[in-house]
């Protein structure tokens, strides 16, 4: 199975800080990558398909890029927003797996 | 846009079963291959199922198959997970996802939550 790796687990931000989040495949998955928002209590909403392309209705702060085994999403200007969890998730193969998360709180 | 909604969880014993389902609205629901993903109280997302567009074809997670089986029925519009000998590591929210056919989830169920405990 394709572990995927993100960092920082937790991450303290202000309102419109610049922020990255990582997301590292233990093998080569092309950019066969999506990213993933996630509020508390609610259901994951798609940010980022094939590891770059931003999905309808995305505000264009956010942007991603990598390919092969390392990954970014990067928040240009932090918006009240953007404070939540982050989940990358591979879909080179079966099973599909997703990274830990990342959690974007305020500082 | 579409709407998926998952009913059918609750509380049950280890052991038992259950049957979640998930209704698709506004959109064409036969087209589109379905997922359920789960996510354990406080924990990350994991891939549980996935399903073509005609129930023809399955994958599970390693956790879960022998014990899940994912179905659907193309005339209700409603994807199903049948779920037998549960365990307490299968209590999570389970989300219902669409697939636009490159195994990703680009819509959501609001989820809806399967506690095992005796």
């Amino acid at each position: 199975d394709i572990q995927m790796t993100q960092s920082p687990s937790t991450l303290s931000a202000s309102v419109g800080d610049r922020v990255t989040i990582t997301c590292r495949a233990s093998e080569d998955i092309s950019n066969w990558l999506a990213w993933y928002q996630q509020k508390p209590g609610k259901a994951p909403n798609l940010l980022i398909y094939k590891a770059s392309s931003l999905d309808s209705g995305v505000p264009s702060r956010i942007s991603a890029s990598g390919s092969g085994t390392e990954f970014a999403l990067t928040i240009s200007s932090l918006q009240p927003d953007d404070f939540a969890t982050y989940y990358c998730q591979h879909y080179k193969n079966y099973p599909l797996t997703f990274g830990g998360g990342t959690k974007v709180e305020i500082k | 846009e579409g709407q998926l909604v998952e009913s059918g969880g609750g509380s049950v014993q280890p052991g038992g079963s259950l049957r979640l389902s998930c209704a698709a609205s506004g959109f064409t629901f036969s087209s589109f291959w379905m997922h359920w993903v789960r996510q354990a109280p406080g924990k990350g997302l994991e891939w549980v199922s996935r399903i073509n567009s005609d129930g023809t074809s399955t994958n599970y997670a390693d956790s879960v198959r022998g014990r899940f089986t994912i179905s659907r029925d193309n005339a209700k519009n409603t994807l199903y997970l049948q779920m037998n000998s549960l365990r307490a590591e299968d209590t999570a929210v389970y989300y219902c996802a669409r697939d636009p056919t490159l195994w990703y989830f680009d819509l959501w169920g609001r989820g809806n939550l399967v506690t095992v405990s005796s």
